[in-house]
């Protein structure tokens, strides 16, 4: 069965240090992944995605993630973090080769950015 | 066309009361989705719809819960005889067939609260 771990609940981090908020996935096949922001009340906001070539891939407000296929992980990083990045994280995976399209959530990573 | 729209933002209910939800999703895209997100949890996918047809359910979507999407284009979800476990955010997202690699526009979804 196809499964996206995240396994830090939450990530604490000082506004202007780098942050990094994990994410581990398993499907067979070639995946497409995803990183998702929410702020409270709000539905899901697309940051960036993992479909094939480099495996860095940058995407909005600075945010970035690596591909690694050996370790089967897709973390989020950011040279420098801003209050602002306070949010619920959520990873997410398309099977490659899914007719469907469907989604498969981590279970959120909360960054906790402070002054 | 200001992408996925969802009504209402909010609803309060009493146990036991039916609900419906509104989805209007990207004018040009052909699959609409239904996820649910309770407290702490990431998305769970419920159903999805390639224009006016229902492909697929999941397990989740008892039998109180029914979706349409009536000419392919806004869809909605309806709760029958609410139960407090049904209390989320409901959220709908809309994509391209074939291009779903690319990603899912995400309304602000719709928060039920049943009481």
């Amino acid at each position: 069965a196809q499964s996206v771990a995240q396994p830090e609940d939450q990530v604490n981090v000082a506004e202007g240090n780098p942050l990094t908020v994990k994410c581990t996935y398993s499907v067979s096949g070639n995946p497409y992944l995803f990183w998702y922001v929410q702020y409270p009340n709000r539905g899901l906001q697309f940051l960036l995605k993992y479909i094939t070539g480099d495996n860095l891939v940058k995407g909005s407000y600075g945010f970035e993630a690596e591909f690694n296929k050996s370790q089967t992980s897709f973390h989020l990083k950011k040279p420098s973090a801003l209050v602002s990045d306070s949010a619920l994280y959520f990873c997410a995976v398309i099977h490659g080769s899914s007719n469907t399209g469907k989604l498969i959530f981590g279970q959120g990573t909360t960054l906790q950015v402070k002054p | 066309d200001t992408g996925v729209s969802q009504n209402p933002r909010h609803k309060i209910t009493k146990r036991g009361q039916n609900v419906t939800f509104r989805c209007d999703p990207i004018s040009e895209h052909n699959r609409l989705y239904w996820y649910r997100q309770t407290l702490g949890q990431g998305p769970e996918f419920l159903t999805y719809f390639q224009n006016e047809a229902q492909l697929e359910k999941s397990r989740l979507l008892s039998d109180r819960f029914s979706a349409e999407r009536p000419k392919g284009s806004f869809s909605t979800l309806e709760i029958q005889r609410t139960e407090q476990g049904d209390s989320a955010m409901y959220l709908c997202a809309s994509s391209l067939a074939g291009r779903d690699n690319y990603g899912y526009t995400f309304g602000s979804g719709t928060r039920l609260t049943v009481v």
